[in-house]
């Protein structure tokens, strides 16, 4: 089943912009995190962001998470053509499961 | 280092033959592994996760089961492959239930 969901399925910007991709999920959780995945390829993990953390920063990324809203948002500031990918939200449930669910993703298209 | 290794790449099968995807993971020892699949443009689909050697826990009924023989070494089987079961497998594995999740490359599984 689907825990997170992308919002938006789809983002196309040009070089130099701003994309934020945000994720709901819909139960409690340990932490959500984000990954990245280029074309045929296995996902990578760019951050984790625990439930009692609100904001959380890596080069030019940076994640909030908002508990009460069940949301987070996943901010890629001054895009490249080389961030052209899909990005992924991932839940970690809380209650002692050890299942990591992910979202549909947000593809990204960085334009030069 | 730790690595993960995730064969073949590549796979085509008919209707109705076995199925056998491995992974292994080296340099870690009791790693959670999980298998995912995902359908062309999607998300990531639980398959099955494992904490513990023996310790399997299914999250889709489905002629696909999973087994762990040793304590890196995960294993997805279909005793006969169904048209549906298409897609790209991706075998994952965390050093614990609260940290990053580190992908192998993928199989792409075409049942014809």
């Amino acid at each position: 089943s689907q825990q997170g969901e992308e919002d938006p399925q789809a983002l196309s910007i040009q070089e130099g912009e701003n994309a934020t991709m945000n994720c709901s999920y819909k139960t409690s959780i340990n932490n959500l995190q984000w990954y990245r995945q280029n074309s045929g390829r296995g996902l990578v993990h760019l951050i984790l962001i625990r439930s009692n953390e609100r904001e959380k920063h890596s080069g030019r990324l940076r994640v909030t998470l908002d508990t009460s809203k069940k949301s987070s948002s996943l901010l890629i500031t001054a895009s490249r053509a080389a961030d052209t990918a899909s990005y992924f939200c991932a839940t970690l449930l809380s209650g002692g499961y050890n299942k990591l669910i992910f979202g549909a993703g947000t593809r990204l298209a960085v334009h030069p | 280092s730790q690595t993960i290794h995730q064969w073949p790449a590549t796979l085509v099968q008919p209707v109705g033959s076995p199925l056998s995807l491995e992974c292994t993971v080296e340099g870690t020892s009791n790693p959670n592994l999980y298998w995912y699949r995902q359908a062309a443009g999607r998300g990531l689909q639980l398959l099955f996760y494992s904490v513990g050697i023996g310790q399997i826990s299914s999250e889709v009924p489905q002629n696909l089961s999973a087994s762990r023989p040793q304590d890196r070494q995960f294993i997805l089987s279909s005793k006969k492959l169904l048209l549906s079961d298409s897609g790209f497998y991706l075998c994952a594995w965390s050093p614990s239930p609260n940290t990053e999740a580190f992908f192998g490359q993928g199989t792409r599984l075409t049942v014809v």
